[in-house]
């Protein structure tokens, strides 16, 4: 039923390692999210992205990067991972932005744990 | 307190049966979704809206954003429709989710 796969769905890492994860949605959408999960059941936007335009969260740290290689595909990576970035970081994609009236799709989510 | 309050937690119908969910808000909104989580742990999207109401086969969902709720009404159940419901409200930079409501159909 998904069109939105995240990788790695699990991944354990140490404070200061680089961690990357993958997105690909096949709905044929234009654009792209990342969010993250607080503990209290909060999605933060952390990007979106289109082939025109990069929306920034500007409380979202400087170690946190979106890449996207086309329309299909938005990575996110992390520089240097900290304690506070253990979280389920999710993926969405839709037509248009997110004030244009449409949905969001969604991955799996990856949970990430630093230690 | 939660912004958004969904209810009930916990629901078992019986096939051909039908019942509403609930989500109530505690500010205004711009906008509601409607998610069932699947078997894989996927959130497949059931409706958007701003507002009014939308009808998809046995689901129907209403939003009133000066009443701040939102409904989802499923008619004639069918053991497919287990699962785990939720809802999120659309707030600026956030997604804001409710608790689930957890749908058990039985036979």
């Amino acid at each position: 039923e998904t069109a939105v796969f995240q990788t790695p769905n699990y991944h354990v890492t140490q404070v200061g390692n680089e961690v990357s994860f993958n997105c690909k949605q096949t709905l044929g959408h234009d654009t792209m999210y990342w969010y993250k999960q607080d503990s209290k059941k909060l999605l933060k936007i952390m990007f979106s992205y289109n082939n025109k335009q990069l929306i920034v969260n500007e409380t979202v740290p400087r170690r946190f990067s979106p890449q996207s290689s086309d329309k299909a595909h938005l990575n996110l990576r992390i520089k240097s991972v900290e304690p506070e970035d253990s979280a389920v970081y999710l993926c969405a994609s839709s037509y248009g932005g997110r004030y244009s009236g449409n949905t969001l799709y969604f991955g799996e989510g990856s949970r990430l744990i630093v230690v | 307190g939660d912004q958004v309050e969904q209810s009930p937690s916990a629901l078992s119908l019986h096939e051909g049966t039908g019942s509403a969910l609930r989500c109530n808000f505690t500010t205004t909104m711009r906008a509601v979704q409607w998610f069932r989580k699947n078997s894989r742990g996927s959130l497949i999207n059931l409706f958007y809206l701003a507002s009014g109401t939308k009808e998809n086969g046995r689901l129907k969902s209403a939003f009133d954003s000066k009443e701040r709720y939102s409904t989802l009404h499923i008619r004639d159940a069918q053991l497919e429709d287990s699962g785990t419901y939720f809802c999120a409200v659309d707030s600026n930079y956030q997604l804001i989710w409710g608790s689930g409501t957890k749908l058990i159909i039985k036979p």
